[in-house]
């Protein structure tokens, strides 16, 4: 089946620094890439919708600036948040479909719990 | 606007059945999931329906009504592995995942 890798599984950093996480499909070629931030006790929260060559779709109330994303191959996508706070400490999933394939079926990175100090 | 509504936590029994429902008002359809989610994990697939029925997999079952906007994850034989949250996801008519903020499923010995 379909997999999807993230790295990395967890990081600790200080308030001001910027982390990068990157998503990765495996064995199959990501068009469209999702990145989803999920508080704890929450459902998933969709951040931004990216597709390959193309620049991210945020979702409201999503700073462009803070989260980076850039999606520049059928197999990377990456998510780098910019200056990060302690409330930006959360778990960052990601999840990649290919559409040549299905519109339907999203395959799911493991997740990177991000912890800002 | 769009809401999906599920029960936020259950309780049952190893060994019983429990049914979680989800009901969802959206702007299209195709389609709602069920996922599966431990703590500190992301989500696994369970189950994807389309058209109105029970679709039966092994333990879990999943049933949908769009005239109602309604769905119901059933699950049988409960273990302790169950222990979960089971997030119901529908996507709309721009292929976009909607989801539930989830319903915490404790089972008890």
């Amino acid at each position: 089946g379909a997999v999807v890798s993230q790295h990395p599984s967890w990081v600790i950093c200080k308030s001001g620094t910027s982390v990068k996480i990157e998503c990765r499909s495996l064995d199959f070629q990501a068009t469209t890439m999702f990145w989803y931030r999920q508080f704890p006790k929450q459902s998933l929260m969709l951040m931004a919708t990216s597709n390959e060559g193309s620049k991210a779709t945020y979702e409201q109330g999503v700073e462009k600036d803070k989260f980076l994303i850039n999606h520049a191959s059928l197999t990377l996508s990456t998510l780098t948040v910019t200056s990060a706070h302690p409330e930006d400490s959360s778990f960052y999933i990601c999840s990649a479909r290919d559409l040549n394939f299905s519109e339907r079926e999203q395959f799911f990175g493991p997740g990177t719990r991000l912890t800002v100090l | 606007g769009q809401n999906i509504d599920q029960p936020t936590e259950m309780t049952a029994t190893e060994g019983a059945i429990v049914q979680i429902n989800c009901t969802y008002q959206t702007s299209g359809f195709n389609g709602l999931f069920w996922y599966q989610q431990h703590a500190g994990e992301a989500p696994t697939f369970l189950s994807y329906n389309v058209l109105d029925g029970l679709e039966e997999k092994g333990r879990f079952s999943s049933f949908l009504s769009r005239s109602k906007g309604y769905s119901y994850l059933l699950l049988k034989e409960l273990q302790m592995k169950d222990s979960a949250s089971y997030l119901c996801a529908v996507m709309d008519s721009n292929y976009q995942l909607i989801w539930g903020a989830g319903t915490k499923l404790i089972i008890k010995p």
